[in-house]
C-alpha cells in the first residue's frame, strides 16, 4: 500500500511560489504520482501527474527526485483563488491510492 | 462534453429509507467510482467499476450497492439509510487508473 505523507496545512501570500512536498517511501516501480486540488463544495480536480524528474503544465510543476520517494508540487505566483486542499496520490486508484487529509493551502492577500 | 454529472445535488432522508444516487459520464470512460467525503477528511472509495457489468468493493462498501449496466451510468444505492451515511458523495470516471474526473457531488443528510 503506497502511503503518502504531506503537511496538514500551509500558509502563503499572493504572488509567492508555494512548494508542497509529499513523502511516499514505499512507492512501487510502476506507480505514477498524481496531485489533485479541491475547492470547498466541489469534487477534486486533476492538477498534474508524473513518473520521474520534472513535469510542467500551465498550472503547476512537479519535481520528482531520482529515488522517487518524495515529490514536490510547485505552484508559481499563487493567488487567493489557489486557496484549496491539495492531495498527493500514488499508485493504482482502485487498489493502492488513498485520499488522505491532504494539505490545506491558505493564500493571504 | 458535460463530463461527470450527479443527481441530486442535495437530499434529506429519514433513517431506514432507501434511495439511489445517480452518476453519468459522457467521456466514454471505462472506469467509474464512488467516494464519500466526511467533514475535514479526504475521500474514501466505496465501490468502483472497470467496465460495464463489472464492479468491485472499495474501502467502505457496507450499506451501499452498485451496478454498471452501461458505460455511461454508475448508480449508487443506499439500501437502508443510516445517520452514519450522512456525507458528501462524489462520483468519478477515468480512462485509466491514474487520472480521475470528478462530479460536483451529492450532499446527503440522514436524519
Amino acid at each position: 500500500l503506497a502511503k503518502t505523507t504531506q503537511p496538514i496545512s500551509m500558509d502563503s501570500y499572493e504572488g509567492q511560489e508555494v512548494n508542497i512536498t509529499c513523502s511516499h517511501n514505499n512507492i512501487a516501480t510502476n506507480d505514477y504520482i498524481t496531485w489533485y486540488q479541491q475547492f470547498p463544495s466541489q469534487g477534486p480536480r486533476f492538477i498534474i501527474q508524473g513518473y520521474k524528474t520534472k513535469v510542467t503544465n500551465e498550472v503547476a510543476s512537479l519535481f520528482i527526485p531520482a529515488d522517487r520517494k518524495s515529490s514536490t508540487l510547485s505552484l508559481p505566483r499563487v493567488s487567493l483563488s489557489d486557496t484549496a486542499v491539495y492531495y498527493c496520490l500514488v499508485g493504482d486508484v482502485f487498489n493502492d491510492m488513498r485520499f488522505g487529509a491532504g494539505t490545506r493551502l491558505t493564500v493571504k492577500p | 462534453n458535460a463530463g461527470v454529472t450527479q443527481t441530486p445535488k442535495f437530499q434529506v432522508l429519514k433513517t431506514g429509507q432507501s434511495m439511489t444516487l445517480q452518476c453519468a459520464q459522457d467521456m466514454n470512460h471505462e472506469y467509474m467510482s464512488w467516494y464519500r467525503q466526511d467533514p475535514g477528511m479526504g475521500l474514501r472509495l466505496i465501490h468502483y467499476s472497470v467496465g460495464a457489468g463489472i464492479t468491485d468493493q472499495g474501502e467502505v462498501p457496507n450499506g451501499y450497492n452498485v451496478s454498471r449496466s452501461t458505460t455511461e451510468d454508475f448508480p449508487l444505492r443506499l439500501l437502508s439509510a443510516a445517520p452514519s451515511q450522512t456525507s458528501v458523495y462524489f462520483c468519478a470516471s477515468s480512462s485509466g487508473q491514474e487520472t480521475q474526473y470528478f462530479g460536483p457531488g451529492t450532499r446527503l443528510l440522514v436524519l
